[in-house]
Parts: structure tokens; sequence; C-alpha cells
């Protein structure tokens, strides 16, 4: 059955420092990953999304990794702010349009 | 495009009563999914569809949940009767498939169930 990990489940930062999510997945076939970042009471809204042949990318202060043999990847913030508190989940996509979401990560960046 | 609509944002009923929640996709995109989100199991997939067309519905709990798609601009989960365990944000999206696109998926702001 495909499946996802996050890690770690929750996580605590002061405004200005960097941090970095990891996801781990069992999806096959593999077609690509997105990170997904989440407000509370709204719905995911997607990062930034690699193929399996890109290695990483970024998106501002938001940088996604992925190493499609070891089906790891890894979202890191950079000079976090106080909106980047929320949920960021972690979607490989199976095939066309089976998206799988990982549990998440819930980030709280404190002033 | 105003994004995935969905409504009610809140809907708090007594158990037994049907629930229904609404959802409109983003003009054009060919892919409608409902989800459920708990803190206890995070967002799960209930049912998807392609072109109106229900294509994997294993994700619905049980035969109380029902979802219907009668055209391209609108979609209905029915929930009856409604029990608390189904108290969730209910989650639709929609996404655009074709050649040389990558799928993602836009989510609406999400329906808060209370079922008391």
């Amino acid at each position: 059955k495909n499946q996802v990990e996050q890690s770690p489940q929750s996580l605590i930062i002061l405004e200005g420092k960097n941090c970095t999510l990891q996801c781990n997945y069992t999806v096959s076939p593999f077609s690509n990953l997105r990170w997904y970042k989440q407000d509370t009471g709204r719905g995911p809204v997607s990062l930034t999304i690699m193929t399996f042949s890109e290695n990483t990318k970024s998106n501002g202060r938001y940088t996604a990794t992925l190493d499609a043999d070891t089906k790891q990847s890894s979202l890191h913030i950079t000079a976090s702010q106080l909106s980047d508190s929320a949920s960021y989940i972690c979607v490989p996509t199976e095939g066309g349009q089976n998206f799988v979401f990982g549990p998440g990560t819930r980030l709280s960046v404190l002033p | 495009d105003a994004g995935v609509i969905q409504s009610p944002r809140h809907e708090v009923t007594e158990m037994g009563q049907e629930v229904t929640l609404r959802c409109k996709p983003i003009s054009g995109h060919d892919y409608l999914f409902w989800y459920r989100q708990t803190m206890m199991r995070g967002l799960e997939l209930l049912i998807y569809f392609n072109n109106n067309v229900p294509i994997d519905d294993s994700g619905m709990p049980e035969d109380r949940f029902s979802a219907k798609m009668p055209n391209a601009s609108f979609s209905n989960l029915k929930i009856q009767p409604s029990e608390p365990r189904d108290s969730a944000v209910y989650f639709c999206a929609s996404s655009l498939a074709g050649a040389g696109r990558t799928p993602e998926a836009f989510f609406g702001q999400g329906t808060r169930l209370t079922v008391v």
C-alpha cells in the first residue's frame, strides 16, 4: 500500500531561524512530488513540485529536495517568518491523478 | 476564476440528520476530489471523479456516504444518517489533466462539519 511518512510531527522554531522537514514515501509507480502548505482553517496550497528527474527546486525561501532512489524528500525553509506557521504536507503522486497525502508536519514560528 | 468553492463553510447538525456538502470546481478542470481531514487521520481521499464519472470511491467509509457529480460545475457529498464520528473538515479539490501537464489539486476552503 502506498504510504507517506513525515517528520517531525510538529516543530517550533523562532522567527528568522531555518528548518528542514522530512518526507519518506513508498508510492509506486512514482510520478512527481509536491509539497503543500495548509494554513489553519484553509485548504492546502501547492508550494513546489518535482518530477523524478529533478533533485532540487526553490520557491522563494522554500527549497525542496528529492531523492527518487531512496524515496526521500525534504523541504527547507530559510529565514522563517511568522506567516510560515502552518502544516506542510508531502504529496507524492502515483501515476496520473492519485495524490497520496502525508500526515503533515505542523510548524509553529514564534516571535 | 474564484477557485474551488465549497458550501457551507460550517455545518452543525444533530445525529441522524442528512447532511449535504456542495462543491463548484474550477471551470475547465476535469477531475474532482472529495477529501476528509481529521487530526487523527489527516487528509483521506473519499472519492474522485473524472469528467463527471466516479472513478474510485474506495475511500467512502460506508453506505451512509454518497457523492454525485451531475455536471462539470457541481458536485455534492451526502451523509445520511450522520453520526458524531463523521465530524471533520471536508475538502473538495479539482485538477486538470492533459498531455504534458503535471497535475495539481486545487482545494476549496473546506466545510467544517460537526455532528452532535
